[in-house]
């Protein structure tokens, strides 16, 4: 299987526990995004990286969210001191640039599901 | 700051009928558009996609439909099978948001009804 895979697929932590969730993105991508999706809502945007280089953050990435992707391959999401209100499930994603005929057509994951107690 | 606007929240369909899911746009610099459905507990898969310079694009029994002037898109499915019951989303990308990442609506969830 070639997909987007994530680890863990669900994590049930204590209030003020620290959590980290990783993401290998289809091999040949180059592109790794990270969403947050909430019960009723679509995915928001929280992140992505070009390689190794993050280039983008949203305003929702508090100061207690920290991505990498060390090597330009798989990615960590880290959340300290993890709130109620992170409860998610955080996505992961990825897409080769340039585009190819399929445009800027993002590829997820099965998703990590987050349970703050 | 809703840039993709799904208006409908649920959709029922009965099983063989068209189940035509909506979505409009306010961000005209948006150049390419998409559909992904998703399962409970499970990523969002992608469906369909079109771009700004095509009206309509199709695949098997899903045909994507846009209309710039009104903003507008629309995703048919013909005939409706009971597996299709998920939530759909639409989705816009385009060289101002930023890096050309993918913007979400809040979905609509589709009922096939056998």
């Amino acid at each position: 299987d070639t997909g987007v895979s994530q680890d863990p697929r669900h994590k049930i932590t204590k209030r003020g526990q620290n959590v980290t969730f990783r993401c290998d993105p289809i091999s040949e991508h180059n592109r790794l995004y990270w969403y947050r999706q909430t019960l009723g809502q679509g995915p928001e945007f929280l992140t992505y990286f070009q390689n190794e280089a993050q280039l983008e953050k949203s305003r929702l990435l508090s100061d207690r969210f920290s991505a990498e992707r060390p090597k330009g391959s798989f990615s960590t999401l880290e959340i300290q001191r993890t709130e109620q209100g992170d409860s998610a499930m955080y996505l992961c994603a990825s897409s080769l640039y340039p585009w190819g005929q399929h445009g800027n057509t993002i590829y997820f994951g099965e998703g990590s599901w987050l349970t703050v107690v | 700051d809703q840039q993709v606007k799904q208006n409908s929240p649920s959709l029922s369909v009965q099983e063989g009928r068209i189940s035509i899911l909506n979505c409009d746009y306010t961000n005209s610099m948006f150049d390419y558009f998409l559909w992904y459905k998703k399962y409970p507990a499970e990523g969002p898969t992608f469906l369909i996609s079109i771009s700004s310079i095509k009206d309509k694009n199709e695949d098997g029994r899903f045909t994507v439909f846009l209309n710039k002037s009104a903003k507008h898109l629309s995703l048919h499915i013909v005939p409706s099978q009971p597996g299709d019951s998920a939530v759909y989303f639409c989705a816009a990308s385009g060289a101002n948001t930023g890096g050309f990442k993918t913007i979400f609506g809040a979905g609509t969830r589709l009922f096939v009804k056998a």
